[in-house]
C-alpha cells in the first residue's frame, strides 16, 4: 500500500467551476501537506504547504488537512483553462522526506 | 534570477553506458534532492544531500550514483546496473531542515535507445 493515495483523473471540468481535488495518507506520523502543480514535460511548481489541521487560503487555492482522517484537500475556485496540469500531493515524513501522491489530471475546458 | 537548471532537456543512453544528468542551482540552498518520475507514479526520491561532500540514499538508489563536491552542483549517474532507466528525473532543493519547501528544476527525460 502506497502511503499517499490520489486519485490519477483525468478530471475534467468546465472553466469558472470548482475543482476539488484530495489525497489519503497512512502515516498519522506525517508532518507537514503540501500540493504541487505540474505542468506537462516541466517540473513541479510548490502551490501551498500547510503544517496543522484546517484550511490554508492564497487567492483562488485553498488546502484543506483532517489529521484525524488523514484527509488533505485542495480546491480551485473560479478555475481557468491554466489551470489544467497535474496536481500532486505531498507530504513530509519525520525524516523529512517527500512522500508523493501519484497526481491528478485535471483538464479545464472553455 | 535564481533557480535550478537541469540539462541535458532529453538525454539518450545505449546499453551498458553510464551518462550523467547535470543540476545546478543559484538559491544558496544547503539541500538538494534527485527525483524519478515515471507515467502514473508520484516522484520517487533516488539520492538527496543535506550539505557539501555528503549524501544518503533514496529510496530507489540502486543502479545510481551522485557526487556533492560544490554546493550549488549534484550531478545524477545512472549506470548501467539500472535496468529501467527510462524516466523523467528530477532534482530539486531546499534550505536543510526545510523539505516541505522544495523547488524544483524543469527536469531531464532519459531515453534507452
Amino acid at each position: 500500500q502506497k502511503e499517499v493515495e490520489q486519485d490519477p483523473g483525468p478530471l475534467s471540468v468546465p472553466e469558472g467551476a470548482i475543482v476539488s481535488l484530495n489525497c489519503t495518507y497512512s502515516n498519522s506520523a506525517f508532518q507537514y501537506f503540501m500540493w504541487y502543480r505540474q505542468y506537462s514535460r516541466k517540473g513541479p511548481e510548490l502551490l501551498m504547504y500547510t503544517y496543522s489541521s484546517g484550511n490554508k487560503e492564497d487567492g483562488r487555492f485553498t488546502a484543506q488537512v483532517d489529521k484525524s482522517s488523514k484527509y488533505i484537500s485542495l480546491f480551485i475556485r473560479d478555475s481557468q483553462p491554466s489551470d489544467s496540469a497535474t496536481y500532486l500531493c505531498a507530504t513530509t515524513d519525520s525524516w523529512g522526506k517527500l512522500q508523493f501522491g501519484a497526481g491528478t489530471q485535471v483538464v479545464v475546458t472553455p | 534570477d535564481g533557480g535550478i537548471t537541469q540539462s541535458p532537456k532529453y538525454l539518450f543512453r545505449k546499453e551498458g553506458q553510464n551518462v550523467t544528468l547535470s543540476c545546478e542551482q543559484n538559491l544558496n540552498h544547503d539541500a538538494m534532492y534527485w527525483y524519478r518520475q515515471d507515467p502514473g507514479q508520484g516522484l520517487r526520491l533516488i539520492y538527496y544531500s543535506q550539505i557539501v561532500n555528503d549524501f544518503q540514499k533514496g529510496d530507489i538508489a540502486e543502479g545510481y550514483s551522485v557526487s556533492r563536491e560544490k554546493k550549488e552542483s549534484f550531478p545524477l549517474t545512472v549506470t548501467s546496473a539500472q535496468k529501467n532507466p527510462t524516466a523523467f528525473y528530477l532534482c530539486a532543493s531546499s534550505e536543510p531542515g526545510e523539505a516541505e519547501t522544495q523547488y524544483f528544476g524543469p527536469g531531464t527525460r532519459l531515453l534507452v535507445l
